[in-house]
């Protein structure tokens, strides 16, 4: 098994592109979810989904967008990116439950220039 | 929104000491609080766990305590190797979203 994989690693963007990362699991997870890491922040969650068709606002969705068309794939999009969009973005996957650990991917860096 | 507070943000120890990191949290229906590790460059890593219904909880070297009235837990590793060397996040549930600490890094010197 992959586990949760994510598309691409690393990506430098110009102000006002857009782009899709996508995120992938292979353990038949019910939820799905994409955090940002930034220095000293912490990991803070944009958007979540709780299955397949559904998608949820998180702590900081303002700019992104979701979408959960499979149930092992999870999608996060950036219309008009800014330079406060520049991060390290994980992708996480869990059984159904609120109690069932978490499964992180190895993250894609983003640039936003 | 729920609120969590973890310190210290640093924290060194020689090896074979005991490290601590604590947190605080705002809401007071969380329930659950799991502790990730997350060393250099790699993605975090559940390393334990613990639900309200429990005051303690211990994995090996690792324990977590929980202080449901003072809306507090803490993460607790003895016999610390340079291994452990990581950034520590804690984080407390709340709906269906977890709510992380800003990050303990911990440093462990032969």
């Amino acid at each position: 098994n992959a586990g949760v994989t994510q598309t691409p690693k690393f990506r430098v963007l110009k102000t006002g592109q857009s782009m899709t990362l996508l995120c992938a699991q292979d353990m038949n997870h019910e939820y799905m979810y994409w955090y940002r890491q930034d220095p000293g922040m912490g990991l803070r969650l944009i958007h979540y989904s709780v299955g397949e068709g559904t998608t949820a606002k998180g702590e900081v969705p303002d700019g992104y967008n979701v979408s959960r068309l499979k149930k092992q794939n999870f999608l996060l999009g950036l219309e008009s990116a800014a330079p406060s969009q520049t991060s390290v973005y994980f992708c996480a996957s869990s059984l159904a439950g609120v109690y069932n650990e978490q499964f992180f991917g190895p993250g894609t860096r983003l640039t936003v220039l | 929104g729920e609120n969590v507070e973890q310190h210290p943000s640093t924290l060194s120890v020689q090896e074979g000491d005991s490290a601590v990191i604590k947190c605080t949290y705002s809401d007071s229906a969380s329930n659950y609080f799991p502790w990730y590790k997350q060393e250099l460059g790699k993605r975090p890593q559940l390393i334990i766990d613990i639900r309200s219904n429990v005051g303690e909880k211990k994995d090996q070297r690792i324990a977590v305590t929980l202080n449901k009235t003072a809306k507090h837990f803490s993460l607790h590793i003895t016999e610390t190797q340079p291994e452990d060397s990581a950034v520590y996040f804690c984080a407390s549930l709340s709906g269906y979203a977890l709510n992380f600490g800003k990050g303990t890094s911990l440093l462990v010197t032969p």
